[in-house]
C-alpha cells in the first residue's frame, strides 16, 4: 500500500531536547516536503526536498533542519525545540514538483513542547 | 500567489450532491486547480485537480468555468465519511521552482444523517 509514514505520533517534550520526527515513503517520490499546522494559520511549508542531497526552506524554517540521504527518508530535526514549536506536524511527498502531481501526506505529528 | 476564495462552511444531507464552490480571480494560464480534503485527525488526503477541462475520478468531479476564475468540487452522493475540510489550491511552478501546496482555511462541510 503507497503510503507516507511518520512517527511518532505524539510526542511531548521540554525546551532545548534535541529531537527528530521521521518521515518515510514507499513510492519512489522525487519531492518531499514538512508542513506545520497551526489554528488560524492553516498549513504551512517548513522544507522541502526535491531529490536526494538537494533540501530548501520553505516559508517557516527557523528553528528547523532537515535532511535526504536516501530517496525514501526525509527526517525533520528541531535541534533545540521552542514551546512556540508546539505544532501538528506534517510531511508529504510526490512524484515530482511538477504542478499536476498529487502529493500524499502522514498522519501527522503532535509535538508539545514545554 | 494567486488566491482562491472559499465558503466558509457548508453543510449536505447524507446520499445527496454537494458542491463545493471555489472562486480564484487572479488565476494564471499555468496555474492548475486541486482538491484537497482532511478529515478529522488526519492528514490532508488529495481529492482530484485540473487545468481547463471538467475532471472525474472515483472521488469527485471538477467543473471549471470557462474563463477558469471558478470552479466547483462536486461529490455526486455525499456520507457521512466525507465531512471534513476541503481545500481549493491553486498550484503553479515559479521560478524557485518549489512548488508548496498553499493551504487557506477551506470550507468545512458537515454531513447530516
Amino acid at each position: 500500500e503507497a503510503q507516507v509514514t511518520q512517527n511518532p505520533r505524539y510526542l511531548i517534550t521540554v525546551t532545548g531536547k534535541k529531537l527528530t520526527v521521521t518521515c518515510s515513503q514507499n513510492m519512489n517520490h522525487e519531492y518531499m516536503s514538512w508542513y506545520r499546522q497551526d489554528p488560524g494559520l492553516g498549513l504551512r511549508q517548513i522544507y522541502y526536498s526535491m531529490n536526494v542531497e538537494v533540501t530548501d526552506k520553505g516559508d517557516v524554517p527557523e528553528g528547523y533542519k532537515v535532511s535526504r540521504k536516501e530517496k525514501r527518508n526525509f527526517p525533520l530535526i528541531l535541534e533545540s525545540p521552542s514551546p512556540n514549536q508546539t505544532s501538528l506536524y506534517f510531511c508529504a511527498s510526490s512524484l515530482s514538483r511538477r504542478m499536476n502531481t498529487e502529493a500524499f501526506f502522514g498522519q501527522g505529528t503532535r509535538l508539545t513542547v514545554v | 500567489d494567486a488566491k482562491t476564495t472559499q465558503p466558509n462552511s457548508m453543510e449536505s444531507n447524507e446520499e445527496e450532491p454537494v458542491h463545493l464552490p471555489c472562486n480564484h480571480s487572479t488565476i494564471s494560464g499555468t496555474d492548475y486547480i486541486h482538491w484537497y480534503r482532511q478529515l478529522p485527525s488526519q492528514g490532508p488526503e488529495y481529492v482530484i485537480h485540473g487545468l481547463t477541462s471538467n475532471v472525474n475520478n472515483r472521488m469527485a468531479s471538477l467543473a471549471i468555468a470557462e474563463d477558469r476564475k471558478s470552479s466547483t468540487l462536486i461529490l455526486h452522493r455525499a456520507t457521512l465519511r466525507d465531512a471534513a475540510v476541503y481545500y481549493c489550491i491553486l498550484r503553479d511552478l515559479p521560478n524557485s521552482g518549489n512548488t508548496p501546496l498553499v493551504f487557506g482555511k477551506g470550507t468545512r462541510l458537515s454531513v447530516i444523517a
